[in-house]
């Protein structure tokens, strides 16, 4: 069955920093674009970054840009998000998921997702 | 960015149908995707590409798109579809994804 599994949450100081990860398993990794999507406490969906299955070309929110790095090693299955300059407003469940199709390129068609690790920002 | 409108809820009784709508400027010219989220679950994918139901979704789910609104349809609502429901589709002068705020189903 094809499976994705985050970990590197936690609870992270203000300004400090956090790298998450996401595994995926029983599919060809490297065929499919990646996505991270959170989830604040009570609130909805946000996007907020991808990545390419090559991982030649990335994509960020306006909220993610400038401080958050997606990045992936096909080798290990593994996809990442190294978050920098932590704000109280990051405290949410982070999601990563997997594109529908075989593509070189982010559609944001999320057919298979993880459950999420929790990462809180709090001094 | 590109907004996506969504109501906060919807109710309906179990065997009714639901609609929850999914608003943004000439959203028609857009592929729209729908997301189900059960409480302490993860999203799943229902319909994509405004009408494709994903696999495993039953037929009770349908999806439109025309105008400034997209719709999911539930018909023969059950107590199992209680969660919240999600809109998206791609921001192209984001150059990414974006959703809607979501509306929470509830049967009553």
């Amino acid at each position: 069955e094809m499976q994705l599994v985050e970990s590197g949450g936690g609870l992270e100081q203000p300004g400090g920093s956090l790298r998450l990860s996401c595994t995926g398993s029983e599919f060809t990794f490297a065929n499919y674009a990646m996505s991270w999507v959170r989830q604040a406490p009570g609130k909805g969906l946000e996007w907020i970054s991808g990545i390419s299955g090559s991982g030649t070309t990335t994509y960020y929110a306006d909220s993610a840009a400038g401080r958050f790095t997606i990045s992936r090693d096909n080798s290990k299955n593994t996809m990442y998000l190294q978050m920098n300059g932590l704000r109280v407003e990051d405290t949410a469940r982070y999601f990563c998921a997997k594109d529908k199709k075989v593509a070189d390129w982010l559609s944001g068609i999320l057919d298979l997702w993880g459950q999420g690790t929790l990462v809180t920002v709090s001094s | 960015s590109y907004v996506l409108t969504q109501p906060p809820s919807v109710s309906v009784a179990p065997g009714k149908t639901a609609t929850i709508t999914c608003g943004g400027d000439n959203i028609a010219l857009k592929s729209v995707h729908w997301f189900q989220q059960r409480p302490g679950q993860a999203p799943l994918l229902v319909i994509d590409y405004d009408s494709d139901r994903s696999s495993g979704i039953p037929d009770r789910f349908s999806g439109s798109n025309t105008g400034d609104t997209a719709t999911l349809t539930i018909s023969g609502v059950e107590v199992g579809d209680e969660a919240d429901y999600y809109c998206q589709v791609w921001d192209s002068r984001a150059d990414h994804p974006v959703f809607g705020g979501g509306t929470q189903l509830t049967v009553l």
